[in-house]
């Protein structure tokens, strides 16, 4: 079945640093790709998506590319700040017609020390 | 506008008992997805409605159960509760339900089963 392979947290950086959070995912056809964000005691936010090979995500100075060949969706960030500290989820939306789901990654948990 | 609200934010409960979560979603939208995470097993999808009817369900018991009205709120129910249902659980809702659109997310309803 369908899944998502994140990179195990948690990631500490310093601020200003450049940030990678791998994310994988096997799936059938042409899912959606999402990255969530998690702030402690809040739901989740959308932070960006990409809905077929080779778009590129981007919002808040966050990006990522769906990579049909590699089957990856990893989040790149320039230069990290204290305020990106907590958990980002990586998801897909199946491409299987009538499933409306979410499958998420374990979350990778990202500290910034200032 | 007002984002998706669920209610109550907190619940104790005693094994065995049954519990009633609320979901409000955005207005104008249709589908309403509930979702399980624990830090265990990470953010599980429970079921998805839309236009009342229930279209996907995740792999839980039948103890779990749902239903959407015709205003698109939402209630989940857990029957016979056990040690193992303590979570946050998560309701999002979706304009369309369709693999590209974002689902927006609660702040959940943090369930304790003692």
């Amino acid at each position: 079945g369908d899944s998502v392979t994140q990179m195990e947290g948690p990631v500490t950086l310093s601020e200003e640093a450049f940030l990678t959070i791998n994310c994988t995912y096997t799936a059938t056809g042409y899912p959606s790709l999402f990255w969530y964000v998690q702030y402690p005691g809040e739901g989740l936010q959308l932070l960006l998506k990409a809905t077929k090979a080779d778009d590129k995500g981007s919002n808040k100075g966050f990006e990522a590319t769906y990579r049909k060949e590699t089957t990856s969706f990893h989040l790149e960030k320039g230069s990290v700040q204290v305020s990106d500290s907590a958990v980002y989820f990586c998801a897909l939306s199946p491409s299987t017609s009538g499933t409306y789901k979410y499958i998420f990654g374990t979350g990778t948990r990202l500290k910034v020390l200032a | 506008k007002a984002g998706v609200t669920q209610t109550p934010r907190y619940l104790i409960k005693t094994r065995g008992q049954q519990v009633t979560l609320s979901c409000s979603p955005i207005s104008g939208h249709r589908s309403v997805s509930w979702y399980q995470q624990t830090p265990g097993q990470g953010l599980q999808f429970l079921f998805e409605y839309f236009s009342e009817t229930q279209r996907n369900k995740g792999n839980f018991p039948g103890r779990f159960s749902g239903r959407q009205f015709s205003n698109s709120r939402s209630e989940m129910n857990v029957s016979t509760l056990e040690l193992g249902d303590s979570a946050l659980y998560l309701c999002a809702s979706s304009w369309a339900g369709l693999k590209d659109t974002e689902a927006f997310f609660g702040q959940g309803t943090r369930l304790t089963v003692v």
